[in-house]
């Protein structure tokens, strides 16, 4: 089944940490999207990648990196340095990363800094 | 911030009713498209619908926009209890490569 995946579901993390959240596409889409949500609130790009090997910074970049040395792969760290991690973490891929384009989403990650 | 606005920020109807949910944004775009979210999981995308039209349907969903007064409506016709979720608009400012999500209707269909 092609299809995106993000693991793990949960995700626990003591302040001071760095966490990477995985996403896996196979619908060889060239777009990846991450985007955060917070409780009660629309999504927030992170950072987004329109080919391999480059990514660009969204809107709430800070605290955050990424790579995409694969097609398939755009895996997400959290830094120590994002002050307010604990949110609910979605992995999007797009053919193209045009905005004619229909988004496919994970199933999120549920991060929760203790 | 580019992000949207939907209203009602909550709206709940008996199966078979009508549900009504606006989304209003700030620049002007190229295309909008509706997605829903089901409690817990990732969005599932609904329909698309560019700047140069002004309604599309797709089975039981229309949607309208009308760049003028930058907003879009999505009309869920004969509602059912699986339709429970909240629903948000996403648009895409003159960029045309990513997508600014409006802050969603969350919708409870009761059986």
């Amino acid at each position: 089944d092609g299809g995106i995946t993000q693991s793990p579901k949960y995700l626990f993390r003591k302040e001071g940490q760095n966490v990477t959240l995985s996403c896996e596409q196979n619908l060889n889409h060239d777009a990846m999207y991450w985007y955060r949500q917070d409780p009660g609130q629309g999504l927030r790009l992170i950072y987004y990648s329109q080919i391999v090997n480059d990514f660009q910074k969204g809107d709430i970049a800070e605290g955050y990196s990424v790579s995409r040395e694969k097609k398939e792969s755009f895996p997400l760290t959290v830094t120590s340095a994002q002050k307010n991690p604990t949110a609910f973490y979605l992995c999007a891929s797009s053919i193209e990363g045009l905005s004619y384009n229909e988004q496919f989403f994970g199933p999120g990650t549920r991060l929760t800094v203790l | 911030s580019q992000q949207g606005e939907e209203d009602p920020q909550a709206l709940s109807i008996q199966e078979g009713e009508n549900a009504t949910m606006n989304c209003s944004y700030k620049t002007s775009i190229n295309n909008l498209q509706w997605y829903r979210q089901n409690s817990g999981r990732g969005l599932v995308h609904l329909i698309l619908i560019r700047s140069n039209e002004r309604e599309k349907h797709s089975g039981r969903l229309r949607v309208t926009l009308d760049t003028s007064k930058k907003s879009s409506s999505l009309l869920i016709t004969a509602s059912r209890a699986a339709d429970t979720a909240s629903y948000f608009c996403a648009t895409d400012g003159k960029t045309g490569n990513q997508f600014y999500f409006g802050t969603g209707t969350s919708l409870t269909v009761i059986p």
